[in-house]
């Protein structure tokens, strides 16, 4: 079992729309989470950290973490086509000398 | 934003020979990364250092090595590149505190003909 699975997509949405993206993780002691956004031949950049449980806002996007069924989202409300990439969602694991977790990324197409 | 830097962007170069990517990075953190990953596929995690003097293998065995002498600097070397080590590499650094958010540099494209 994969420490970190994520639906692979291609997920598509209307301009506009919510995005709703979803991983689970495999350890239940995780204690870090992470969401990246890579285009395309770039490398990852940061969207959002959560380490509690609930809900973390911030612009356009909100990460929600349920540590009990271990599970992470990633909401983009409004949707735009520059959200288009694929999101990698990461964990952090103590239990393993603070090693990332990343897994293969859900790829989002925002369509016009 | 982060300040992470990897040369050459770019590399083509023949099987058998020896090559370096470098990285390096200005934020003082203590933690670097070196992840593989080919186009479409997950990130491995090749090396990785808590600071200098320690290095550490992934879970990926590239047949390379890594040096860490200067906290900013994390090069890594592969002594005789192959067709099968064609991927993009990229390096990443964390701080040491409880945050420990990875931020990466842009990545280095090499070819191995």
């Amino acid at each position: 079992q994969k420490e970190v699975e994520q639906n692979s997509g291609p997920l598509s949405v209307p301009e506009g729309a919510i995005a709703s993206l979803n991983c689970t993780y495999s350890d239940r002691v995780s204690q870090s989470f992470f969401w990246y956004r890579q285009y395309s031949g770039k490398s990852p950049e940061l969207i959002m950290s959560i380490y509690s449980n609930g809900d973390k806002e911030d612009g356009r996007f909100t990460a929600q973490l349920n540590k009990a069924s271990q599970y992470v989202s990633l909401l983009i409300r409004d949707s735009q086509p520059s959200d288009s990439a694929t999101y990698l969602c990461a964990v952090k694991n103590w239990n393993t000398g603070n090693q990332f977790y990343f897994g293969t990324g859900t790829s989002l197409t925002v369509i016009p | 934003e982060a300040d992470i830097y990897q040369t050459p962007r770019y590399l083509v170069i023949g099987t058998g020979k020896k090559i370096t990517l470098e990285c390096s990075q200005t934020m003082g953190h203590d933690k670097m990364y070196w992840y593989q990953q080919d186009p479409g596929m997950e990130l491995h995690l090749i090396h990785y250092s808590y600071g200098v003097n320690s290095t550490e293998k992934g879970d990926l065995s590239s047949e390379s090595t890594v040096s860490r002498i200067r906290t900013e600097h994390f090069p890594l070397t592969l002594e005789s590149a192959r067709p099968s080590h064609t991927s993009q590499y990229l390096c990443a650094s964390s701080d040491a505190g409880d945050l420990d958010t990875q931020y990466f540099g842009p990545g280095t494209r090499l070819t191995v003909l």
